[in-house]
């Protein structure tokens, strides 16, 4: 129990573009997930919390309007990185919080943006 | 908040030798504290974790202690594997009540067992 996917796993863009990113619990509801980016050897950093049904919270220097995020359903939520730039390229991590309030994680997003 | 590492800390160890990886974190406020495992190229996995009012919890071939007098928290390993090798991220939650909410995690680990 208690799984998170992805889609895409990897994706390689143009600078300028956009790209959507999904993050679904498989076998819970979640009605908040979150957004993390991960650099190479670094930590994960948080970049907002999504909340189903409601507008996410960003956290102090993420762009609202280059990552915008959906939270449509119980079980979906999108992170699009809009006009993508070299620098946007991470690794972009989703979580999802289970009715016992646990925390897990998706395997992961690799953006290469060129 | 954000914690950003140029350079992770390192343990390595041998095969079957136990492992301690620690973890200082900053707020003193924070409810719970979990343990993730994070192998290369995918998201974190969840250990273990641990609320403020306790000071140690075990898990299969996993203990973590928490003190929070100094405000530090580690992991041991037992009997360490090369299945174990990964990086080691701590987290800790001030959202209070019983929920997770925004994680801050701590700079990583990178475990290496060698075998």
């Amino acid at each position: 129990g208690a799984v998170v996917s992805q889609h895409p796993s990897r994706v390689i863009c143009k600078s300028g573009t956009s790209v959507k990113i999904e993050c679904r619990s498989l076998d819970f509801q979640a009605t908040t997930m979150f957004w993390y980016r991960q650099f190479p050897k670094q930590s994960l950093m948080l970049m907002a919390t999504s909340n189903e049904g409601s507008k996410a919270t960003y956290e102090q220097g993420v762009e609202k309007d280059k990552f915008l995020i959906n939270h449509a359903s119980l079980t979906l939520s999108t992170l699009t990185v809009t006009s993508a730039h070299p620098e946007d390229s991470s690794f972009y991590i989703c979580s999802a919080e289970t009715g016992r309030h646990e925390q897990y994680f998706g395997p992961g997003t690799r953006l290469t943006v060129t | 908040g954000e914690s950003v590492g140029l350079h992770l800390p390192t343990l390595s160890v041998q095969e079957g030798d136990n492992s301690i990886i620690n973890c200082a974190y900053s707020n003193s406020a924070s409810d719970y504290f979990i343990w993730y495992k994070q192998e290369s190229g995918k998201g974190p996995q969840f250990i273990i974790d641990i609320r403020s009012n306790m000071d140690k919890r075990q898990g299969q071939r996993v203990t973590v202690l928490l003190n929070k007098t100094v405000k530090h928290l580690s992991l041991q390993i037992a009997a360490t594997q090369p299945g174990d090798s990964a990086v080691y991220f701590c987290a800790e939650n001030s959202a209070g009540g019983t929920s997770y909410g925004k994680l801050t995690f701590g700079q990583g680990t990178i475990l290496t067992v060698h075998p």
